[in-house]
């Protein structure tokens, strides 16, 4: 079945430090790949994306996430975390842009980054 | 502005008492997509629209009707919720993409906190 799982419920990181929010997927053929971030009381923001092409993906508020396929994994990073980065992230995937039905975007469960200071 | 919005932003009513939720965009998006989101399971897809007078369920659609009788409006109905009902709904739109292997992801409304008693 196909599916997309974020294994951390919550992430806790020290001002400063590296951040990773873990991202796998399980679909045949070629997914496209997204981070959302939400913050409270607020919708969903788009972070960045994975359709083809490097690996590495840059996208908003210096996040970046690695596309791996042998692994079917998307990790999304950062450098150096911020307290404001202190959000809900989902992991999201269309598992296919071609066949009927599928602009459906399928989310994980969420992880809750919370940075400290 | 492009944006996906949605009315009310919050609502509290009783079992039973029918409710609409409406949602517009102004981006000229074919698809169009309901989504609920609860703690621990991420957000899950409710309804979705390829275009006017063409909608279908998504994964969760019991107790739920849509309608697409224009392209920038997708309103969510519940004709009789129940406490299960209660949760926050997004609406989402994207440009429709199949065939061309590419896709440009979701612009959300900022979302709708639903609480039936």
């Amino acid at each position: 079945a196909q599916s997309v799982a974020q294994p951390e419920d919550q992430v806790n990181v020290a001002e400063g430090n590296p951040l990773t929010v873990k991202c796998t997927y399980s679909v045949s053929g070629n997914p496209y790949l997204f981070w959302y971030v939400q913050y409270p009381n607020r919708g969903l923001q788009f972070l960045l994306k994975y359709i083809t092409g490097d690996n590495l993906v840059k996208g908003s508020y210096g996040f970046e996430a690695e596309f791996n396929k042998s692994q079917t994994s998307f990790h999304l990073k950062k450098p150096s975390a911020l307290v404001s980065d202190s959000a809900l992230y989902f992991c999201a995937v269309i598992f296919s842009a071609v066949t009927g039905g599928g602009n459906k975007l399928t989310f994980g469960t969420g992880t809750q980054l919370k940075v400290e200071l | 502005e492009a944006q996906v919005t949605q009315n009310p932003r919050y609502l509290i009513t009783v079992t039973g008492k029918k409710l609409t939720v409406t949602c517009s965009q102004n981006m000229n998006h074919e698809y169009m997509s309901w989504y609920r989101q609860d703690p621990g399971l991420g957000l899950r897809q409710i309804y979705y629209s390829m275009n006017v007078e063409v909608t279908d369920k998504g994964d969760v659609p019991e107790g739920y009707k849509v309608s697409r009788k224009e392209k920038r409006n997708f309103p969510l109905i519940l004709e009789s919720p129940s406490p299960n009902q209660t949760s926050l709904y997004f609406c989402a739109s994207s440009l429709s993409t199949r065939g061309q292997g590419y896709h440009y992801g979701y612009t959300f409304g900022s979302g709708t906190r639903l609480t039936v008693v």
